[in-house]
């Protein structure tokens, strides 16, 4: 069974501030990896999604690399800004979706 | 284009009533979800329909949770009798019908079980 782990659970950082999230997977085959954002008491927001061929995805201040042969992704946050305040998910599509516990990140003023 | 809609927003009930939650996917989305999510936790896929037919429910306690989605379209999940393990955020989502494609989640239902 896929198992998917995100690494901190939790991350303060003054506002400004480059940061990187982490994911990791046990099973390489998969379709894609979407990245989410949540925020209190609201739905998920798809942010990235990278397909199983791709290394990397960017959006904005937003970038998201994958090497499905080590079972990793990390999501780039540039220059970041109190507004990015909320809990971030992966998700691997495998023969279903596999969501991490995710990471709460608090960008300080 | 309309995102996943979803009812009631919030709930509260008393263990053993029973509840009903109600989605309506993204226009032309042949596949519809539905997450358990817990606090602190991230969502479980409860049930996977492709048009009206179901995919996956492996993870669905069937003893106390059924899922219908009749036509294709818009679905239900009710919970009967309710636990008190059973208070989550219970999210719908849809995906276009090729396993490629990203999936768009609903703001979610948010149970309480007294």
């Amino acid at each position: 069974k896929q198992e998917v782990t995100q690494i901190p659970a939790a991350l303060s950082v003054p506002e400004g501030e480059n940061l990187v999230l982490n994911c990791s997977f046990t099973d390489s085959a998969i379709y894609n990896l979407q990245w989410f954002r949540q925020d209190p008491g609201k739905g998920l927001t798809s942010l990235l999604l990278i397909q199983s061929s791709q290394r990397e995805q960017t959006s904005g201040r937003l970038n998201a690399s994958l090497d499905k042969s080590s079972g990793r992704s990390t999501l780039y946050i540039a220059a970041s800004q109190p507004g990015d305040s909320a809990t971030y998910l992966c998700a691997v599509k495998g023969n279903q979706f596999y969501f991490g516990t995710g990471t709460s990140l608090t960008v300080i003023p | 284009e309309a995102g996943v809609a979803q009812s009631p927003r919030y709930k509260i009930i008393e263990k053993r009533q029973s509840v009903a939650f109600w989605c309506n996917p993204i226009s032309g989305h042949a596949t519809l979800y539905w997450y358990q999510q817990i606090l602190g936790q991230g969502p479980k896929l409860l049930i996977q329909f492709q048009n009206n037919g179901v995919v996956d429910d492996s993870q669905l306690p069937k003893d106390r949770f059924s899922a219908e989605r009749l036509k294709g379209v818009d679905s239900t999940l009710k919970i009967q009798p309710a636990k008190l393990e059973d208070s989550a955020v219970y999210l719908c989502a849809s995906r276009e019908r090729d396993s490629y494609n990203e999936q768009f989640f609903g703001p979610g239902t948010r149970l309480t079980v007294l």
